[in-house]
């Protein structure tokens, strides 16, 4: 099937500074990626849609200056967490989707997720 | 924003037993899919439904959906310590939105 990775699988970082995370879809292209943000014993929250050349789609509530979103190509998304706080700490995954995949009646494809902690 | 409810929140049960899950959603679908997240993990793709279909099996795995009632049930037969997990079910049109999730613990 096909491959999403994430990278870095884990981070921590000081307060008050950035973090990139990257999302590459390994073995197809996609116009459009996805970012979720999970909190411990919780769902999975879907923060984003990332499209390819364009502006991301920000879900309601999520900071688009806090949590910046670059598809600059059709293989990869970065979200950027930028001047982290403790409160940023979670679970980031991304999915990729090929193809339409949603209409396509097939599977979504996501990364491995991106344990951050901010201190 | 979460796509429906899941239920029950939490399930506890031998190993041997079945377990059942069930989602409700609450917009229309193309499909539905069903998720399995080990503890700090990725996800994984276990199947995925389509809305003219109304059972699927996959393995110990059986999906049941009702597109007039919106949702769809997940069993699991003969469960396995392995299968501890939280178990999402997941839809939507222009993109995957999750459900709350069911954390299912099989006790050897």
């Amino acid at each position: 099937g096909a491959v999403v990775s994430q990278h870095p699988s884990r981070v921590i970082c000081k307060s008050g500074t950035s973090v990139k995370i990257e999302c590459r879809s390994l073995d197809f292209q996609a116009t459009t990626m996805f970012w979720y943000r999970q909190f411990p014993k919780k769902s999975l929250m879907l923060m984003a849609t990332s499209n390819e050349g364009s502006k991301a789609t920000y879900e309601q509530g999520v900071e688009k200056d806090k949590f910046l979103i670059n598809h600059a190509s059709l293989t990869l998304s970065t979200l950027t967490v930028t001047s982290a706080h403790p409160e940023d700490s979670s679970f980031y995954i991304c999915s990729a989707d090929p193809s339409a995949a949603l209409w396509t009646n097939t599977e979504a494809f996501f990364g491995q997720g991106t344990r951050l902690t901010v201190v | 924003s979460q796509q429906g409810e899941e239920d029950p929140q939490a399930l506890s049960i031998q190993e041997g037993e079945n377990a059942t899950m069930n989602c409700s959603y609450k917009t229309s679908i193309n499909n539905l899919q069903w998720y399995r997240q080990n503890s700090g993990r990725g996800l994984v793709h276990l199947i995925l439904i389509r809305s003219n279909e109304r059972e699927k099996h996959s393995g110990r795995l059986r999906v049941t959906l009702d597109t007039s009632k919106k949702s769809s049930s997940l069993l699991i037969t003969a469960s396995r310590a392995a299968d501890t997990a939280s178990y999402f079910c997941a839809t939507g049109t222009d993109k995957l939105i999750f459900g709350t999730g069911t954390r299912l613990q099989v006790f050897p």
